[in-house]
């Protein structure tokens, strides 16, 4: 079973047309939930880190929410330039102190002019 | 600071062959990882750094696999008789040990290998 799922797999939206990706993790204690942006041939780059339900982030046009089982990534009034794989991960507690990454599949999103 | 780097950016091998992946982290961060990303799959998690002690391995890290970080400054990943399952894409990341940004990692571009 998947600890983490993203969905959807892609997206397309229409430049100006908001929109939600959603992550949801099953994990026994979160030690914190991060959003990534990944382009085509390039690492991943981190946007936000969400630790307890409720919490908020915000950068630019990207807002970042967390609940109990689920975060959202919210885009306001997308640019072409937002097209990219969103990719979420869980940090999970362990009695080691692990500083794993679980990560999610990911969601390709095209902003279309 | 020209973040993590990665070299070789690309390598074609022959199945069979040994390849050898170098990583320089950001020089102020004591945590380097290692993780492994297949097309249309998020990356993951093979092995972790502190300073130059291995931490944490995961179970797909097989012995084929020998990371190695010798002066805790920069690592390389090898992989000994290379197989087409490994094909991927292999990403390293490095972050301070401690304060605000001890969890957040910055990556590098990633190294590409195709097994023949």
């Amino acid at each position: 079973e998947d600890q983490v799922t993203q969905s959807p797999e892609a997206l397309r939206l229409q430049e100006g047309e908001s929109s939600s990706l959603n992550c949801s993790y099953t994990v026994s204690g979160l030690r914190g939930l991060f959003w990534y942006r990944q382009d085509p041939g390039k690492g991943p780059e981190f946007l936000f880190t969400l630790y307890s339900a409720g919490e908020e982030k915000e950068k630019e046009r990207l807002k970042a929410t967390l609940t109990k089982k689920e975060s959202f990534l919210h885009i306001t009034a997308p640019k072409p330039e937002d097209s990219a794989t969103y990719l979420c991960a869980v940090r999970e507690h362990s009695g080691a102190g692990s500083y794993q990454l679980t990560f999610g599949k990911g969601t390709k999103l095209s902003v279309i002019p | 600071d020209t973040g993590v780097s990665q070299d070789p950016r690309h390598k074609i091998t022959k199945r069979g062959q040994n390849v050898t992946f170098r990583c320089d982290p950001i020089s102020e961060h004591n945590r380097l990882y290692w993780y492994r990303q297949t097309l249309g799959q998020g990356p993951e998690f093979l092995t972790y750094f502190q300073n130059e002690a291995q931490l944490e391995k995961s179970r797909l890290l097989s012995d084929r696999f020998s990371a190695e970080r010798p002066k805790g400054s920069f690592s390389t990943l090898e992989i000994q008789r290379t197989e087409q399952g490994d094909s991927a894409m292999y990403l390293c990341a490095s972050s301070p040990a401690s304060g605000a940004g001890a969890n957040v990692l910055t990556f590098g571009a990633g190294s590409r290998l195709t097994v023949l």
